[in-house]
């Protein structure tokens, strides 16, 4: 059971370069959301989706979209990336309201 | 906007010392509340969950959170830190009305001294 797979775990990018971090739960989950952790800002939402084919934004979701077309996966995007977002992405997941996330390992990215 | 506040940003202790990590949320309805722990290099692991009822929850490793409604609070406590407790410790909250929204604290870096 291989709970939240992010990939890749590592990247390095160019300024203005774009690329796609995929998100994949085999839990059968409604609710995926992406995050953003930087140091002493703890975890900030980019966007979510409660279900199949649904998005919304999140706190910090300028920079980034998103898609699900499948239930299972929940796709981030940069379109040009900038240095301010080099940082660490984490993707959840989770069943109900009223339970909890299940994190990915995360995703480092630096963009220089 | 509903917010999610930790106040000590950095704690230090000795092994065997008390814990107690403050969070306060600002939501007048109900709520969900947790607390999760991320371990140097690691992913957020959830330590424990309050949903309803019983307003002292006991999760894993020894740790124990209560919920104070009239205080907007959800505090983590353990009687005896462990050097292995060193780790990155954060309080989220789910307003089930809020359809898929989930509000993290800042985090709180805890370190233990052996």
């Amino acid at each position: 059971n291989a709970g939240v797979t992010q990939t890749p775990k590592f990247r390095v990018l160019k300024t203005g370069q774009s690329m796609t971090l995929l998100c994949a739960q085999d839990m059968n989950h409604e609710y995926m959301y992406w995050y953003r952790q930087d140091p002493g800002m703890g975890l900030r939402l980019i966007h979510y989706s409660v279900g199949e084919g649904t998005t919304a934004k999140g706190e910090v979701p300028d920079g980034y979209n998103v898609s699900r077309l499948k239930k299972q996966n929940f796709l981030l995007g940069l379109e040009s990336a900038a240095p301010s977002q080099t940082s660490v992405y984490f993707c959840a997941s989770r069943g109900q309201t009223n339970q909890p996330q299940h994190f990915g390992d995360g995703t480092r990215l630096s963009i220089l | 906007a509903q917010s999610v506040s930790q106040h000590n940003h950095h704690v230090i202790l000795s092994e065997a010392a008390s814990l107690e990590l403050g969070c306060n949320y600002s939501y007048g309805g109900t709520v969900n509340l947790f607390w999760y722990v991320q371990y140097p290099g690691q992913h957020l692991q959830l330590l424990l969950k309050y949903f309803s009822g019983d307003p002292l929850v006991k999760g894993i490793k020894g740790f124990e959170a209560e919920f104070i409604k009239s205080k907007f609070s959800f505090n983590l406590r353990k009687p005896s830190v462990q050097w292995s407790d060193t780790a990155e410790y954060f309080c989220a909250v789910s307003p089930p009305v809020h359809r898929g929204q989930f509000y993290f604290g800042t985090g709180t870096s805890l370190t233990v001294i052996p």
